[in-house]
């Protein structure tokens, strides 16, 4: 079965770094999404990207994020000066609806810790 | 926006007993899947279910699309079983998924 994939499974960051997510969805969707986790919360929308723009973000999706799709493949997140709020896992994820039975398909996900 | 809301939020079984999972969402949706958040966090999908009726195992679930809500049902619970079932909604094509608050189950051996 396709799967998406994610890098790293964990990330330690210094406050004020910045990180890169990094995501390959399954190669025939159309649809790439970013979600977050914070520990013991439910999973939150970032944003949700297709046709090579953003299509949606949420209010979390501030000025210090940006997504980008640099290649065929990868899908990347980026966060340019991390808080210690932004320590959470986070999700990608793909779907393709125009598939008879289609679903959203989600990444292993990143752990980031930020510190 | 929709609202999704699930009950109960936690839930304690014995190992083998059945249990009932349910999602009521506000508004009509075009998907509906429910997922396991196991241990490590990783979720896995179990049904895409926006209306019918599925079954894979022990594992069946149930969306009345007329009247919002799904319901996931857990037959002879194993210890696996564990973790927070979520599920998860939209309403338009390729839109954001928006996720309820989870069930937290825990099988006791």
């Amino acid at each position: 079965e396709p799967e998406v994939t994610q890098t790293p499974s964990h990330q330690v960051t210094q406050m004020g770094q910045e990180v890169i997510l990094r995501c390959v969805p399954i190669s025939n969707h159309l649809y790439f999404y970013w979600y977050r986790q914070i520990l013991g919360q439910k999973v939150e929308f970032l944003v949700s990207f297709y046709n090579n723009e953003i299509s949606e973000k949420s209010e979390i999706f501030d000025d210090q994020f940006s997504v980008e799709r640099p290649d065929g493949s990868n899908f990347t997140l980026k966060i340019r000066s991390t808080k210690l709020e932004d320590s959470a896992m986070y999700f990608c994820a793909s779907s393709d609806p125009a598939a008879a039975n289609y679903g959203y398909t989600f990444g292993s996900g990143t752990r980031l810790t930020v510190v | 926006g929709i609202q999704v809301e699930q009950s109960p939020p936690d839930l304690i079984l014995q190992e083998g007993a059945n249990s009932t999972l349910r999602c009521n969402f506000s508004d009509s949706v075009n998907n509906l899947q429910w997922f396991h958040q196991n241990p490590w966090g990783q979720l896995i999908n179990l049904f895409y279910i926006p209306s019918g009726t599925k079954q894979n195992g022990r594992l069946s679930a149930t969306t009345v699309a007329t009247e919002r809500y799904s319901l996931l049902y857990i037959s002879s619970s194993q210890t696996t079983d564990s973790g927070v079932y979520f599920c998860a909604v939209s309403y338009n094509q390729g839109g954001k998924l928006i996720f309820g608050q989870g069930t937290e189950l825990s099988v006791k051996p």
